[in-house]
């Protein structure tokens, strides 16, 4: 079986500065990794994800995240945050060859100015 | 422009009714996944979809039922068998549940028994 933990379910940070939202998985089998984002009353967005290659993974909008297999992390960061980015952001593994999308429970990030 | 639709963005629902919720794609996709979203507890598969005619059951299906019957097109049915409903519906699809790509969302149904 699978799971995810999201160690903070809130984040409060301040705009322009740095930001890190923890996620740790368990699996017996090797999996993906993604990060979503869900604005207020939407649905959920790839931010970015691991499937192979380079544990260094980067958005378009300036998250990245790194895939450490010893630690079984995947922790998401941006070196200067801005108060668009205010939305809930969850971690998710897939088991490889499955399709099913396991998720954590979510981490708020709130940018304030 | 391609995506997934789903209707409608609010529902009441009276205790003891059944209700439909709608989920269409025209991203040619052929796996399609409904979850439940509560606050502080991230998304619950309920059911999945891997080609048409043919689904299974995710880890919170009782008190639901689904049915593929085309393609593009992946209703959710929430029974009065269902003792909490209210929630945050989203459905998904991805091109091919054995594929390594990522699933795409609707916007999402918020259903609240009145």
């Amino acid at each position: 079986a699978q799971s995810v933990t999201q160690l903070d379910s809130q984040v409060p940070v301040f705009e322009e500065a740095p930001v890190e939202l923890r996620c740790n998985y368990s699996s017996s089998v090797s999996v993906y990794l993604f990060w979503y984002v869900q604005y207020p009353n939407q649905g959920l967005q790839l931010l970015l994800k691991y499937l192979s290659g380079s544990t260094l993974v980067e958005s378009i909008n300036g998250f990245e995240a790194e895939f450490n297999k010893s630690q079984t992390s995947f922790h998401l960061r941006k070196p200067s945050v801005h108060i668009s980015d205010t939305a809930e952001y969850f971690c998710a593994v897939s088991p490889r060859n499955t399709g099913k999308l396991i998720f954590g429970q979510g981490t708020t990030l709130q940018v304030k100015p | 422009d391609g995506g997934i639709t789903q209707s409608p963005k609010y529902l009441f629902r009276k205790e003891g009714q059944n209700v439909t919720l709608s989920c269409e794609q025209n991203l040619n996709h052929d796996a399609m996944y409904w979850y439940r979203q509560d606050p502080g507890q991230g998304l619950r598969l309920i059911y999945y979809s891997q080609i048409v005619n043919d689904f299974q059951k995710g880890d919170i299906a009782e008190g639901y039922s689904v049915s593929r019957e085309k393609k593009e097109s992946f209703p959710l049915t929430v029974t009065s068998a269902q003792k909490n409903p209210t929630a945050f519906y989203l459905c998904a699809s991805s091109i091919g549940s054995y594929s390594n790509t990522e699933a795409f969302f609707g916007q999402g149904t918020r259903l609240t028994v009145v």
